[in-house]
């Protein structure tokens, strides 16, 4: 089945720095991904879709400056928290479109705490 | 935009025990999928089924899309059944899912 890879699993940075969060499809291409942020006890909220060869779009109330999307190839999509704070903490998980007879499948997300 | 809705929000469940979690949706849609979230935030893909049947085995779902309504059934529950379950569908013409709430699922041993 399509396998989305994440890395990395958990990271903690602290105050005003930066991170990189990976999202890998395995074994097939996606020219789309998605990027989720959930906060404990939560639905999954979309942030961002992330388009191959262009510029990501991102959904209402997500500041773009601060949530990079890279989506430089079609089986890798980068999300880059900047200058982050305490706030930004969170889970993020990345999601793709495998085809139309089996839906979208996620990464296994990744903890982000900033201290 | 299209409204999702699941029910019960939670589940408390004696091993063994059957179950049917809800899943309600305001709008036509293309695709539903039943994701089951396990403690370490895995998302993982139970059904796609926008519509029918579908069995998987102790999980089955069934949804009808005319009634915009689908059900998962979970059947004689195990304590790894735990977790939430989210139902997230994709309007018609869209490509972005949209997620309800969940059930949290809690099988007590």
């Amino acid at each position: 089945g399509a396998v989305v890879s994440q890395h990395p699993s958990r990271v903690i940075c602290k105050s005003g720095t930066s991170v990189k969060i990976e999202c890998r499809s395995l074994d097939f291409q996606a020219t789309t991904m998605f990027w989720y942020r959930q906060f404990p006890k939560q639905s999954l909220m979309l942030m961002a879709t992330s388009n191959e060869g262009s510029k990501a779009t991102y959904e209402q109330g997500v500041e773009k400056d601060k949530f990079l999307i890279n989506h430089a190839s079609l089986t890798l999509s980068t999300l880059t928290v900047t200058s982050a704070h305490p706030e930004d903490s969170s889970f993020y998980i990345c999601s793709a479109g495998t085809g139309q007879n089996y839906g979208y499948t996620f990464g296994s997300g990744t903890r982000l705490t900033v201290v | 935009g299209i409204q999702v809705e699941q029910s019960p929000p939670d589940l408390i469940l004696q091993e063994g025990a059957n179950s049917t979690l809800r899943c309600n949706f305001s709008d036509s849609v293309n695709n539903l999928q039943w994701f089951h979230q396990n403690p370490w935030g895995q998302l993982i893909n139970l059904f796609y089924i926008p519509s029918g049947t579908k069995q998987n085995g102790r999980l089955s779902a069934t949804t009808v899309a005319t009634e915009r309504y689908s059900l998962l059934y979970i059947s004689s529950s195990q304590t790894t059944d735990s977790g939430v379950y989210f139902c997230a569908v994709l309007l018609t013409g869209d490509y972005k899912l949209s997620f309800g709430a969940g059930t949290t699922v809690t099988v007590r041993a």
